[in-house]
């Protein structure tokens, strides 16, 4: 079965520590992305990275950090800098048709992380 | 900027009873539409993506409409397992990367 695993479900953050959200997809996808969703707020792109060893920042970069050194994984740091972290955190995927072709965004279950 | 607004916010049906949801969009150069549904405390799962304007698609109850300004979501006799958030999310082109920008959703609740 192939798709997108985030883990963990729930993270628990101290505060001054950095964390790290794992993102699998077994769809062979070259672009995979990071969003996080608020309530009363559309997803917001953190980070999106269109093939491996390259990515770039999104919306609201600032007190995040990603690796892409595999096609299949896309981790995300949340950092001690980023004041607010309490969110729904979503790893996506897509082919990575630069014509726009097939830019449908699959996404993963999510990781909802909470500060102590 | 692009924009996408979503209503309404919220929705709550009988079992049975059909309506619509709008997604409205100011974007340049559109390259794709996309509806979601979203359980809660879940990821979004992909239920459409519409490309040009008179496109339209189908999944059981749901039917996806997309015009130059708008898309709707017609649920046709929704029953209480159709309850869960909508997104509606466009993807244009922008410095290099197929931006997609997303709405804040839909609440659908049916009630049997």
């Amino acid at each position: 079965d192939g798709g997108i695993t985030q883990s963990p479900k729930y993270l628990f953050r101290k505060e001054g520590q950095n964390v790290t959200l794992s993102c699998e997809q077994n769809l062979n996808h070259d672009a995979m992305y990071w969003y996080r969703q608020d309530p009363g707020q559309g997803l917001r792109l953190i980070y999106y990275s269109q093939i491996v060893n390259d990515f770039q920042k999104g919306d609201i970069a600032e007190g995040y950090s990603v690796s892409r050194e595999k096609k299949e994984s896309f981790p995300l740091t949340v950092t001690s800098a980023q004041k607010n972290p309490t969110a729904f955190y979503l790893c996506a995927s897509s082919e990575g048709d630069p014509t726009g072709g097939k830019e449908t965004q699959y996404f993963g279950p999510g990781t909802r992380l909470l500060v102590l | 900027e692009d924009q996408v607004t979503q209503s309404p916010e919220a929705l709550r049906l009988q079992e049975g009873e059909s309506s619509s949801l709008n997604c409205s969009y100011t974007v340049s150069g559109l390259r794709g539409l996309f509806w979601y549904r979203q359980d809660p405390g879940k990821g979004p799962e992909f239920l459409f993506t519409l490309y040009s304007a008179g496109e339209e698609k189908e999944k059981e109850r749901l039917k996806a409409t997309l015009t130059k300004k708008e898309s709707f979501l017609h649920i046709t006799a929704p029953k209480p397992e159709d309850s869960a958030t909508y997104l509606c999310a466009v993807q244009a082109y922008s410095g290099g990367y197929q931006k997609v920008t997303f709405g804040i959703g839909t609440k659908l609740q049916v009630i049997p």
